[in-house]
């Protein structure tokens, strides 16, 4: 048990639909980063958020986006969903930008159809 | 060339048997980590290197830095550790950790 959550576990939706995925991190960790985990391949960096502002991003399009509120949770949004979009999405916790350790949530399985 | 390659991609063992699994990689980094990643997809983190050797149980990692290379060996195998291993690196100016495509290991009792 690493302490950060994601809901929902699992997730379909249609294409040009939009979805919020969400992340709790442990408490008082103030760094979140969002992945997408493609079938066979590792895990891609979309974004991080610290002290609940964007702070890094990877090469996502601007239809990903993110939030991150004061209770230590946050929110993944993709807008227009496409089928290449259908990924397993983690998102992991520290406790601050220059901490090494990071923390798993158990990932929500998006299916986009 | 993706920066970070991992060795094989699909392992085959008995149990019983030393494993080991190679990451090399192309990048400057501060750290690597040694993660674990079950089918139902939630990822653990096994080791967190910047140098030399790390031992837990029976795991065991090590990392050259010169040759920016790591590898990870599991001594007497289980089924239980049947899994997808990943190496990746903080290296991103971000914190960000970058990631192999994962070794899916599986030890046959």
């Amino acid at each position: 048990e690493t302490g950060v959550t994601q809901s929902p576990t699992h997730l379909i939706k249609t294409r040009g639909q939009q979805v919020t995925l969400r992340c709790s991190s442990q408490s008082g960790h103030n760094t979140v980063s969002w992945y997408q985990q493609a079938l066979g391949q590792g895990p891609q960096f979309i974004f991080q958020y610290y002290r609940e502002e964007e702070n890094g991003r990877g090469n996502f399009p601007p239809r990903f986006s993110g939030l991150q509120f004061p209770n230590y949770s946050s929110e993944l949004n993709v807008n227009a969903l496409e089928l290449d979009d259908s990924a397993l999405y983690l998102c992991a916790s520290r406790y601050d930008l220059g901490s090494y350790e990071q923390y798993f949530g158990p990932g929500t399985r998006l299916t986009v159809t | 060339k993706n920066e970070v390659e991992q060795s094989p991609q699909n392992l085959t063992a008995q149990e019983g048997e030393f494993i080991t699994i190679n990451c090399s990689y192309s990048v400057g980094i501060s750290a690597l980590h040694w993660l674990q990643q079950h089918p139902g997809g939630g990822i653990v983190s096994l080791f967190m290197l910047s140098s030399g050797k790390k031992k837990h149980g029976r795991l065991i990692a090590t990392i050259n830095i010169q040759e920016k290379h790591s590898s990870l060996h599991i001594t007497a195998s289980h089924p239980r550790d049947s899994a997808v291993y990943i190496c990746a690196l903080r290296g991103g100016s971000q914190g960000n950790l970058i990631f192999g495509k994962g070794t899916k290991l599986s030890v046959k009792p």
